[in-house]
C-alpha cells in the first residue's frame, strides 16, 4: 500500500518570497502524484498533477512541482507567493495499476504574511 | 462551468438522528467518491463507486454508514443512527475515465452531531 508524509505541518512565509513545501511518498509499484489546495471552507482544488513524462509538471496560480523518484519526492515550489495563497495543500499519491485510489498526506498550511 | 455540488453545506443534528448527505457529480463522471476529513484523522476514503456500483467501502463504519448511487446524477451517503464522533466534513468527489485519474471535489457537508 501507499503512503504520504508532509513534514511541515505549517510554513510561514512572507509575501513574494518563494516557498517550497515538501512531500514523500512510499509505493511499491508506478504511482501517479497530485498536490491539491484547500480554501478555507472550501472543498479541495487541484494545482497539479503527475502522471508520465516530464518529470517537472506545472501547475495554476505559478505553482509547480519535481518528481524525483529516486528520492521518492514530489515538492510543490512557488517563485514568489502571495497572501492569496494562504492555504492548506494536500499531496495525495495512487498506484498505476488498475483503479486508482488517491492517498493523502496531512497537509501543510502555508501562511503568506505581508 | 461544471461542479460537484453537495447538500446541505452544513448540518447540526443530535445524537441517535438519521443523516443524509447528498452529491450530485459532474455531469458524465462515472466514478464518485466520499471522504471524511478531521482534524485528528485527516482525509479519509470512506467508499467509491463506479458506474453507480460499489467498488470498495472498506473505510466506512458498516453498522451506521451506508452509501448508495440511485442514479447517474445522485450519490448519498447515510448515518444512521449519527454519533458526536461522527462530527467532520464529509466531501464528495467525482472523475471519469477507467482509473478516474483526477477527481473533482464539492464544497463538503459540515455535519456536527451534538
Amino acid at each position: 500500500a501507499q503512503s504520504v508524509t508532509q513534514l511541515d505541518s505549517q510554513v510561514p512565509v512572507f509575501e513574494e518570497a518563494p516557498v517550497e513545501l515538501r512531500c514523500n511518498y512510499s509505493s511499491s509499484v508506478s504511482v501517479y502524484l497530485f498536490w491539491y489546495v484547500q480554501y478555507p471552507n472550501q472543498g479541495l482544488q487541484l494545482l497539479l498533477k503527475y502522471l508520465s513524462g516530464s518529470t517537472l509538471v506545472k501547475g495554476i496560480n505559478g505553482f509547480e512541482a519535481e518528481f524525483n523518484k529516486s528520492q521518492t519526492s514530489f515538492h510543490l515550489r512557488k517563485p514568489s507567493v502571495h497572501i492569496s495563497d494562504t492555504a492548506e495543500y494536500f499531496c495525495a499519491v495512487s498506484e498505476d495499476t488498475g483503479f486508482q485510489k488517491l492517498v493523502f498526506g496531512t497537509g501543510t498550511r502555508l501562511l503568506v504574511s505581508p | 462551468d461544471a461542479r460537484v455540488t453537495q447538500t446541505p453545506r452544513h448540518k447540526v443534528t443530535e445524537m441517535g438522528q438519521e443523516v443524509t448527505m447528498r452529491c450530485q457529480p459532474i455531469l458524465g463522471h462515472n466514478t464518485v467518491f466520499w471522504y471524511r476529513q478531521t482534524m485528528m484523522q485527516g482525509l479519509e476514503l470512506l467508499a467509491y463507486f463506479r458506474n453507480r456500483a460499489p467498488l470498495d467501502d472498506s473505510g466506512m463504519p458498516k453498522d451506521r454508514f451506508s452509501a448508495e448511487m440511485p442514479d447517474a446524477t445522485l450519490a448519498t451517503l447515510k448515518i444512521q443512527p449519527s454519533e458526536p464522533r461522527d462530527s467532520a466534513v464529509y466531501f464528495c468527489a467525482s472523475g471519469h475515465g477507467q482509473g478516474a485519474v483526477e477527481q473533482y471535489f464539492g464544497p463538503g457537508t459540515r455535519l456536527t452531531v451534538t
